[in-house]
């Protein structure tokens, strides 16, 4: 069983349309990461949020860390051809030094 | 500054041949760490490396995986013999030390497929 499950699992989209990737515990995380990842590319991290309830926007990316510090949303705006790839979480647990990853999804945008 | 530096980045070995694998962290990156990464999945850490102690190999499959990291910078990971589910990508990544809760910086990975 993984810490982090991610949904959707797959995700294929036309160009131009909204989207929203969800990364979910049932554990507490100090702090969380979402990656982006290419093929044949490591992970590239796209942002961190520490703060429950924190929202940060990347340009079309808002990113929202659950109040309870739980459970993560990536929000897409818009999306174009450019955001295909594999979307992470990843998080690390108050005690510990370990770094979850979650499942991933794999988005895909369609011209 | 210069990335996380990983080769080969491409390796076809026959199953129970051996292979390794190189990484060299970002310089001043204390953390190392090694994933590995089944085609569509997150990647599942084998071993975390601070400076050139273990601090987390629970994960790494002893029996055939074995790694180091002397004089705490370069590192390899080796896996002898190899079996056919080893075929995965494997990542390097670094952290400065006490601030892997702000990320990783992820090397691009060596893909191995055993035959």
């Amino acid at each position: 069983t993984q810490l982090l499950e991610q949904s959707p699992q797959f995700l294929s989209i036309q160009e131009g349309e909204n989207l929203t990737v969800y990364c979910n515990s049932s554990s507490v995380f100090s702090s969380l990461q979402w990656y982006r990842q290419e093929p044949g590319e490591g992970p590239v991290l796209l942002v961190t949020v520490v703060t429950g309830g924190e929202v940060k926007k990347l340009k079309r990316l808002t990113f929202q860390f659950g109040d309870a510090r739980k459970d993560s949303s990536l929000h897409i705006t818009a999306a174009q051809t450019g955001d295909t790839g594999l979307y992470l979480c990843a998080g690390i647990r108050p005690t510990g030094n370990q770094f979850y990853f979650g499942t991933g999804t794999s988005l895909t945008v369609i011209p | 500054e210069a990335g996380v530096a990983q080769s080969p980045r491409y390796k076809i070995i026959e199953k129970r041949q051996s292979v390794a694998f190189w990484c060299n962290p970002i310089s001043g990156h204390a953390t190392l760490y090694w994933y590995q990464q089944i085609l569509g999945q997150g990647p599942k850490l084998l071993i975390q490396f601070q400076n050139n102690g273990v601090v987390d190999d629970s994960q790494l499959p002893k029996d055939r995986f074995s790694a180091e990291r002397l004089k705490g910078v370069d590192s390899t990971l080796k896996i002898q013999p190899a079996k056919l589910e080893d075929s995965a990508v494997y990542l390097c990544a670094s952290s400065l030390e006490g601030q892997m809760g702000w990320g990783y910086t992820f090397g691009s990975g060596t893909r191995l497929t055993v035959v």
